[in-house]
């Protein structure tokens, strides 16, 4: 069993819609990620957490705005998202950045845009 | 830009049999190299680690490879086991940041 938990697994929402992602972990990561995978594609990185600080932003669009509450949680909140948004979110914890570390993958939040 | 390209999209092969699996990439060598199992619906899990200066890594039936010459590294399943059908990644990490960067992906399927 995975130890980073996603909440959702799936969301269906309009494109007025605002919903939220969730994700915790309790393995004392300081460093956190979201990931978005389409469909027999990899996952592409969207963002990077590292102590409670965003460090990386992948040029994701606005309509996507990450907060990390503290060092347990990071969430993805969702507004005004597109059909082509639809994707499975992925949350992932590795131990600090700058060290090999693998990274630890939650089952995903599979979006739905309508 | 650096590209990790994973050569087969989809390898099947005969159970009992080794599964090679490729991963190229351009540009400079990564200071870690990781492999991933994917399964349909669910999350990456990590397999293997290799830093650029090891040649080798063995876990149990698995077996990576790192030529940082050649810009390739080699994952074989050895005695491979229908339950090892999924989708394998490999993933790069730089020493200079903090990122990621997953290959495209090889689909394999071991029949029975």
């Amino acid at each position: 069993d995975t130890e980073v938990t996603q909440t959702p697994k799936h969301l269906v929402m309009g494109m007025t819609n605002k919903k939220s992602l969730k994700c915790e972990q309790h393995m004392g990561h300081r460093a956190m990620y979201w990931y978005k995978q389409k469909a027999k594609k990899p996952p592409e990185l969207m963002f990077v957490y590292s102590y409670e600080k965003l460090s990386i932003n992948e040029s994701v669009p606005s309509r996507f705005s990450p907060e990390c509450p503290n060092s347990s949680l990071l969430n993805l909140h969702l507004h005004a998202l597109q059909p082509e948004d639809s994707a499975l979110y992925l949350c992932a914890s590795s131990q600090v950045t700058g060290l090999a570390g693998e990274l630890f993958f939650g089952e995903g939040s599979r979006l739905t845009v309508l | 830009s650096q590209k990790i390209e994973q050569n087969s999209e989809a390898l099947n092969i005969q159970e009992g049999k080794t599964a090679t699996l490729t991963c190229n990439y351009t540009n400079y060598s990564p200071a870690y190299l990781q492999w991933y199992r994917q399964d349909p619906g669910r999350g990456p899990v990590f397999l293997l680690l290799i830093r650029e200066n090891e040649k080798e890594k063995r876990k149990e039936r698995l077996k990576v490879t790192f030529d940082t010459t050649l810009k390739q590294s080699l994952f074989h399943i050895t005695a491979s086991q229908p339950a090892d059908s999924a989708t394998y990644l490999c993933a790069l990490r730089y020493s200079s940041a903090s990122k990621i960067i997953f290959g495209s992906g090889t689909r394999l399927s071991i029949r029975p």
